[in-house]
């Protein structure tokens, strides 16, 4: 059965740093690109960063982009992300979530087929 | 960015109803259009691929359609387990941007 299984989050003070980690497991976690989604509080989902399946290759939203840090390491199996100048607004539920292909003829469908439970960061003083 | 937006963002529904969901993308996104459900306190579980393509294991009372920009999310006959909220997610281009959520609720 494949899961993702997210650690690492809690309360952290504006400015502080935090890192979240997603082991994987019931699937060869190298062959799929990985991605970071995350949900504040009575909010909707906001897609925050993604990594290819080598670790080449990575993305993020404008509101985190040179604050945080996408990783993986796929002899662990584990996603990572390192959040630095923590602010209030990235207070939010944190879900790792695995991407799947399908390929039909020519076109490649990309979704996310399995998400982690989440885990909630709180960015307060 | 690829912005979705979804209508309504609300509704509330009766057991046996027929809902449809309505997303909208700010530019033409082919069929490269997914569809999600979150209940309260859960992850997000995958529904639709492709815009009409069913993930394994959900029931067929649940359809999707549309291309180009603008799509729907159907459920022919509401089931109380299907009381929840409903995102679309574009899958064309990075970042893979979600609509806002329609929220179901029973009436």
């Amino acid at each position: 059965e494949e899961q993702l299984l997210e650690s690492g989050g809690g309360l952290v003070q504006p400015g502080g740093s935090l890192r979240l980690s997603c082991a994987a497991s019931g699937f060869t976690f190298s062959n799929y690109d990985m991605n970071w989604v995350r949900q504040a509080p009575g909010k909707g989902l906001e897609w925050v960063s993604r990594i290819s399946e080598s670790g080449d290759k990575k993305y993020y939203a404008d509101s985190v982009e040179g604050r945080f840090t996408i990783s993986r390491d796929n002899s662990k199996d584990t996603l990572s992300l390192q959040m630095n100048s923590l602010r209030a607004e990235d207070t939010a539920v944190y879900y790792c979530a695995k991407e799947s292909r399908w390929y039909y003829y020519d076109s490649t469908y990309h979704y996310f087929d399995y998400w982690g439970h989440g885990n909630m960061v709180t960015v307060s003083s | 960015d690829i912005q979705m937006t979804q209508s309504p963002s609300s509704l509330s529904a009766s057991v046996g109803d027929r809902v449809t969901i309505t997303c909208r993308a700010s530019q033409s996104i082919n069929n490269y259009l997914n569809w999600y459900q979150q209940k309260p306190g859960k992850a997000p579980k995958f529904l639709i691929y492709a815009a009409s393509s069913l993930q394994s294991g959900v029931p067929s009372r649940f359809s999707g359609s549309g291309s180009g920009t603008d799509f729907t999310l159907t459920i022919s006959s509401l089931q109380p387990e299907d009381f929840a909220t409903y995102y679309c997610q574009q899958s064309y281009s990075t970042p893979r941007t979600f609509g806002q959520g329609t929220k179901l609720e029973i009436k």
